[in-house]
């Protein structure tokens, strides 16, 4: 089945830095979805990105998609230490299915 | 609006035991979902419905693990017996209907499972 696989596994830096994280799969997909999993608010959806799209903003995250090279990134500017969590992304597997990756584990040190 | 509930939040219980959990998706929400995730992975889909009906049920353990959803809203997942492997935090999804909006996922906080 269709699997997203997050790349780097974890990744420590200082507040104010970027942080990138990038993403692989196998097979064709209709978009694909980013979400962040922290203790105090549990898994939340950050975007969703479409086959035909290249890149999409929201706040301080940059998402781009290469879906010739099947592959996704994630860039968090600016990074705060409230960022530290574990980001997954997420292919659709059809009829609104969802398959996640492993995630980074970002970690941003005051 | 309120988000998807789910109780308990956490249970422990011994080998061969059995544990339900529920979850009252946000109001409105055609889809739900329920998902397993152990320690330092993603989360794994168990089942899927669609109103009350059962889009994917492919990763689910039917031997030890069943889950219904009456009348399209609230959801229940059962374990019966337990196993130590089984140890993991189950979290619910619910989603809207609309195309794209519709893969967008709404979790509860997730009940944490510990069999000992």
């Amino acid at each position: 089945s269709q699997q997203g696989e997050e790349d780097p596994q974890a990744l420590s830096i200082q507040e104010g830095e970027n942080a990138t994280m990038n993403c692989s799969y196998k097979t064709s997909i209709n978009n694909l979805q980013w979400y962040r999993q922290n203790s105090g608010r549990g898994l939340v959806h950050l975007i969703l990105i479409r086959s035909n799209e290249r890149e999409k903003h929201s706040g301080r995250l940059r998402v781009t998609l290469d879906t010739s090279k099947k592959s996704s990134s994630l860039l968090i500017t600016a990074s705060r230490a409230a960022d530290t969590a574990s980001y997954f992304c997420a292919t659709d597997g059809g009829w609104f299915k969802t398959i996640f990756g492993a995630g980074t584990r970002l970690f941003v040190k005051a | 609006e309120a988000g998807v509930a789910q109780s308990p939040r956490y249970k422990i219980i011994e080998k061969r035991q059995s544990v339900a959990f529920w979850c009252n998706p946000i109001s409105g929400h055609a889809t739900l979902y329920w998902y397993q995730q152990i320690l330092g992975q993603g989360p794994k889909l168990l089942i899927q419905f669609q109103n009350n009906g059962v889009v994917d049920d492919s990763q689910l353990p039917k031997d030890r693990f069943s889950a219904e959803r009456l009348k399209g809203v609230d959801s229940t997942l059962k374990i019966q017996p337990a196993k130590l492997e089984d140890s993991a935090v189950y979290l619910c999804a619910s989603s809207g209907s609309k195309r794209w909006r519709g893969y967008e996922q709404y979790f509860g906080p997730g009940t944490r499972l510990t069999v000992t």
